[in-house]
């Protein structure tokens, strides 16, 4: 079946780079995108940017000047990198798989980055 | 950027209450997506293409709209149902979420 995970330090010091690891089985990278997702505490979901299935990347404007994604297609693996991290960046992080007809189709457990010194 | 804003941030309903949730978008959209949220899990799909149930969703759900006024409603509520509901766009990048609607059992 289709799963996500996602892996990484659950503590950032704040103007340090955040990485993170999406590991997926039950399906193959290069037939579905990948996003990753963020979620501050009690507030609403904002998606940070997506690895498509042909290797191609869209980003967050919003996040685009520190975001990197890219991905391993032979370890089935998504990587998020994410530089001058700053307070208001911590919440949970979650790589999603995107289906265009259903959306945010199936979310990993997510990840809890605190960003703080 | 397509800005969602959901009515209301919170509601209570007693069990057999029917309930609405509103989400209006700045820009016209194509379609609405919905996904359920309880606490401590991931977001769960829960509505697709404004009013397709996703598997192992209860019938009592629907979702309806056009254009910028999108809802979700509730026939009877039920005490599983309580639940942050978030609304979302795939419109246009980057694809936004409403704040979210807390659905509360009174």
């Amino acid at each position: 079946q289709v799963q996500l995970k996602e892996s990484g330090p659950g503590l950032v010091q704040p103007s340090e780079t955040l990485s993170l690891t999406c590991t997926v089985s039950g399906f193959s990278l290069t037939s579905y995108s990948v996003s990753w997702v963020r979620q501050p505490s009690g507030k609403g979901p904002e998606w940070m940017g997506r690895m498509w299935y042909d290797g191609d990347t869209a980003y967050n404007s919003a996040l685009k000047s520190r975001l990197s994604i890219s991905r391993d297609t032979s370890k089935n693996q998504v990587f998020l990198k994410m530089n001058s991290l700053q307070t208001d960046d911590t919440g949970t992080y979650y790589c999603t798989r995107d289906s265009t007809v259903m959306g945010f189709a199936y979310w990993g457990q997510g990840t809890l980055v605190t960003v703080s010194s | 950027e397509i800005v969602l804003t959901q009515s209301p941030t919170t509601i209570a309903a007693s069990p057999g209450e029917k309930v609405t949730i509103t989400c209006r978008a700045s820009s016209s959209v194509s379609y609405m997506y919905w996904y359920q949220q309880k606490p401590g899990a991931s977001p769960k799909p829960w509505i697709y293409d404004t009013s397709k149930l996703a598997s192992g969703v209860p019938n009592r759900f629907s979702g309806s709209g056009s254009g910028t006024s999108y809802s979700l409603t509730i026939n009877t509520m039920e005490t599983e149902d309580a639940a942050t509901y978030y609304c979302q766009q795939w419109s246009s990048t980057p694809h936004t979420f409403g704040a979210g609607t807390k659905l509360e059992l009174k």
